[in-house]
């Protein structure tokens, strides 16, 4: 099985901030990697694709890049919207696994 | 608009049977790959089961391989979950999940999840 290793846990933010999330894959997953945003008890809701597609309606301050095992999340200027836990996922082969998740708080 | 709505959750005790549903409406279902992820209380997600368009592929993780059964019917733009010998450790929220286009395995759409709380 793949495993995806979420970097930082945690990080808190302010407001403008810009914000680098990362996720490696334990095995090369090509451009199979997607990232989720969920808030507290609410479903989680797509954001990227294929490393760095945006999903319609998705703001242009959420980026992706990456390639083969390490990835990353950027959000250019944190909005209060965007204070959430945020998933990776690869899609390369089955089971289809998650990262432990990024909490991101308002410092 | 689409829309995901699960239902069938519920308190079980260990070693009893859930099935759970998943009601889809606003787009062509049956040309749709599903999914069933999970999230148990405080902890993060995971992919549990993978049925495609037809249902003629199907994919599960090891943690519910031999109890679980996913299953669709195109006809009534449904997609199931049979939850057999339950255990404290599937207590967790599960959603049912769209994939975005075909043999994509990303997620576009989601529901509002269903509780399972396996308990005596």
């Amino acid at each position: 099985d793949i495993q995806m290793t979420q970097s930082p846990s945690s990080v808190s933010a302010s407001v403008g901030d810009r914000v680098t999330i990362t996720c490696r894959a334990s095995q090369g997953i090509s451009n199979w990697l997607a990232w989720y945003q969920q808030k507290p008890g609410k479903a989680p809701k797509r954001l990227i694709y294929a490393v760095s597609s945006l999903q319609t309606g998705v703001p242009s301050r959420f980026s992706g890049s990456g390639s083969g095992t390490d990835f990353t999340l950027t959000i250019s200027s944190l909005q209060p919207e965007d204070f959430a836990t945020y998933y990776c996922q690869q899609g390369n082969s089955f089971p289809l696994t998650f990262g432990g998740g990024t909490k991101v708080e308002i410092k | 608009e689409v829309q995901l709505v699960e239902s069938g959750g519920g308190l079980v005790q260990p070693g009893g049977s859930l099935r759970l549903s998943c009601a889809a409406s606003g787009f062509t279902f049956s040309s749709y790959e599903m999914n069933w992820v999970r999230q148990a209380p405080g902890k993060g997600l995971e992919w549990i089961s993978y049925i495609d368009n037809r249902g003629s592929s199907i994919y599960y993780a090891d943690s519910v391989k031999g109890r679980f059964t996913i299953s669709r019917d195109n006809a009534k733009n449904s997609l199931y979950l049979q939850m057999n010998s339950l255990r404290a450790e599937d207590t967790a929220v599960y959603y049912c999940a769209r994939d975005l286009f075909g043999g994509s395995v990303y997620f576009d759409y989601w529901g509002q999840g269903t509780p399972v709380t396996v308990s005596s």
